[in-house]
């Protein structure tokens, strides 16, 4: 069972509000990330982290921002919530499985956001 | 350039019935991981099943199978005597060593178990 958390899992909310999606995770992961997701469609990744004080942004482009100072916390902002930022954001851990490799990535269960 | 091809948009099988979705990759990374996700209509991502580029034989957790052809740089999911509870997205994933392990996903394949 994957030891990682997302809250809230719904949240709606009025344009404009700032937000903070909490992610965390119990497993001592180095690598965090967050994807955005329409319903049926595929994952954009927007951040990523491979350790304390290290993030990057993916390959999709998002306003929001993300903070990794504990290893197993790895919150996104949003500074003013539009109805565009309306999606699933899903947060994912991943450790490593041998000298090369990687774990599967572990997932949260998914933040559903709609900004009306 | 898409890392990850899923070419079937949605897939219908009998119950009970084996069914085959396709994965294609394209890397020239000779480290790697392949994945498959299963993600109901719910939302959660449920791992299946992990293939490493090192790996001789295919791998198999219970009715999940990886048909792992290196040279043709295939990783399709098998998926024997299909269940009701099978009907999902199901998602192809790899990470690369070299690019820190970030995994990217394919599109998707809605799959649907008919009665």
């Amino acid at each position: 069972e994957a030891d990682i958390y997302q809250t809230p899992r719904y949240l709606v909310i009025g344009t404009g509000k700032k937000i903070t999606l909490e992610c965390s995770q119990t497993m001592g992961h180095d690598k965090m990330y967050w994807y955005q997701q329409d319903p049926g469609m595929e994952l954009h990744l927007i951040h990523y982290s491979y350790g304390v004080n290290s993030t990057e942004k993916g390959d999709l482009s998002s306003e929001s921002t993300v903070s990794r100072i504990r290893t197993e916390h790895f919150p996104l902002t949003l500074e003013s919530a539009r109805p565009s930022h309306t999606s699933q954001y899903l947060c994912a851990s991943s450790g490593t499985r041998d000298r090369w490799g990687t774990t599967e990535a572990f997932f949260g269960q998914g933040t559903r956001l709609t900004v009306v | 350039a898409q890392k990850i091809t899923q070419t079937q948009p949605g897939m219908f099988v009998q119950e009970k019935e084996a069914v085959t979705l396709d994965c294609t990759y394209d890397t020239s990374d000779p480290s790697y991981g392949l994945f498959w996700y299963k993600q109901p209509s719910s939302g959660e991502m449920i791992f299946l099943i992990y293939q490493g580029s090192y790996d001789q034989q295919n791998a198999t957790e219970g009715r999940y199978s990886l048909n792992f052809q290196k040279a043709r740089k295939s990783a399709n999911l098998v998926i024997s005597a299909s269940q009701l509870g099978d009907s999902a997205m199901y998602f192809c994933a790899m990470s690369l060593t070299n690019t820190g392990n970030q995994f990217y996903f394919g599109t998707g394949t809605s799959l649907t178990v008919i009665p």
